[in-house]
């Protein structure tokens, strides 16, 4: 049973354009979330977290919303560019930080 | 270091040969975590320590598999008698804290032939 569930295996966007990918969870105990990006043959990048005590956080280009009552987040990404192109991973944990638990990603394509 | 080490990059074993390897967190980072990642699908928590200490290893095999954190020493992951089913990405992250972002390693690519 997936407990993060990106329900997006892919999106392609415009350079310039808004990118916006999308992460659900099931467990209303998660309390900490996170988005990695990662490029082929390499480790996960951490991008942005937030705590399940704000609805916002926002770090240059990239902003994440979480709604908990729908136990949903995104993230997104303005202006996109093509360098943004990889792998997107939502991921949540419980008691900040204890164990991860990863979706599945999405895979971002911006094109020129 | 500032960056989470693994070694190393790429191992091949045969079936039911032993596999080892190897993780050295970020200095002053206090948790350590092993992901494993297979056929480029989610990752799968396996284990996290607290110093040198287990913390959580629920996501562990119970056979085959073990770790450790021993001071002053890299983190280690080893896996007995090696499955096909074992190939995998294992990744390695760490974290200052249990309020704070784990970051991650490049990873290291067991194939089991």
């Amino acid at each position: 049973d997936q407990q993060v569930k990106q329900n997006s295996p892919s999106l392609s966007v415009q350079e310039g354009r808004i990118s916006i990918l999308n992460c659900d969870y099931t467990n209303s105990m998660f309390d900490y979330f996170l988005w990695y990006k990662k490029y082929p043959a390499e480790g996960p990048t951490f991008l942005i977290s937030i705590s399940s005590i704000k609805d916002k956080n926002e770090d240059g280009r990239f902003t994440v919303f979480l709604n908990k009552s729908a136990k949903h987040l995104s993230l997104h990404i303005v202006p996109s560019q093509p360098g943004d192109s990889a792998v997107y991973f939502c991921a949540a944990s419980l008691n900040y930080g204890q164990n991860f638990v990863f979706g599945p990603g999405t895979r971002l394509s911006v094109l020129p | 270091g500032e960056e989470v080490a693994q070694t190393p990059k790429h191992l091949v074993r045969g079936e039911g040969q032993k596999a080892k390897l190897y993780c050295a967190p970020i200095k002053g980072h206090s948790y350590v975590f092993w992901y494993q990642q297979v056929l480029k699908n989610e990752f799968k928590f396996l284990i996290s320590f607290q110093n040198e200490n287990v913390f959580d290893e629920t996501g562990m095999p119970k056979e085959r598999f073990s770790a450790k954190c021993l001071p002053n020493s890299p983190c280690s992951l080893e896996i007995q008698a090696t499955k096909l089913e074992d190939s995998a990405v294992y990744f390695c992250a760490s974290s200052q804290s249990r309020q704070t972002e784990a970051f991650f390693g490049q990873g290291t690519r067991l194939t089991v032939v």
